[in-house]
């Protein structure tokens, strides 16, 4: 079956620092990887995705790159912002059913 | 545009009751999912839908049924809750497919916080 797994959490980073939040996956076939976002009280918003290998997905400053040599889809960010401060999702669609990781939560410190 | 609503936003059971929580989109998606959250353990697909009148089970749906009727609604039913049913639920949707495309983005709704005691 299909899987994903992110580093644990949580992270705490200070303000302008660099991010990185690894995520590795199991599928056959070729799956579609996204990475969503979660503020407190709310549902899950989209932040990026890649639909085939070598595709770079970026938003706001945030960027993953889908490499199927190594499975990975990792979540990077330049400098990252108080506001950035939320869980993070990395998941998957593989013939239309889906599969989220067990997120990860990011505090920014000013 | 709505997007994806949820209804209801809370609901507390006593365990052995039943209930249906209904999701609607009006963005004419094709894929609809149902999932529960729970602390630690990410999103839990429950049951998925393809399409109007279709339905498939995804990694936790036991104790739960699901009817799409129509295309734009969804529905989960506990048919007699129990406390580990505890938790928050959220429904989304996905175009699948933009063009020739497919991209399988969700759009998610703003959760049923359900409570079983």
């Amino acid at each position: 079956g299909n899987s994903v797994t992110q580093m644990e959490g949580p992270v705490t980073l200070s303000e302008e620092a660099f991010l990185t939040i690894n995520c590795t996956y199991t599928a056959t076939g070729y799956p579609s990887l996204f990475w969503y976002v979660q503020y407190p009280g709310e549902g899950l918003q989209l932040l990026l995705k890649a639909t085939k290998a070598d595709d770079k997905g970026s938003n706001k400053g945030f960027e993953a790159t889908y490499r199927k040599e190594t499975t990975s889809f990792h979540l990077e960010k330049g400098s990252v912002q108080v506001s950035d401060s939320a869980v993070y999702f990395c998941a998957l669609i593989n013939a239309g059913k889906s599969t989220f990781g067990d997120g990860t939560t990011l505090t920014v410190k000013p | 545009n709505a997007g994806v609503t949820q209804t209801p936003k809370f609901r507390v059971l006593k365990t052995g009751q039943s209930m249906t929580l209904l999701c609607a989109q009006d963005m004419n998606h094709e894929y609809m999912y149902w999932y529960r959250q729970d602390p630690g353990m990410g999103l839990r697909l429950i049951h998925y839908s393809v399409g109007e009148g279709t339905t498939a089970k995804g990694e936790v749906p036991d104790g739960y049924n699901v009817s799409r009727l129509k295309k734009q609604n969804f529905l989960l039913g506990l048919e007699s809750a129990a406390p580990s049913q505890t938790s928050v639920y959220f429904c989304a949707s996905s175009p699948m497919r933009q063009g020739p495309v497919a991209v399988g983005e969700q759009y998610f709704g703003p959760g049923t916080r359900l409570t079983v005691t």
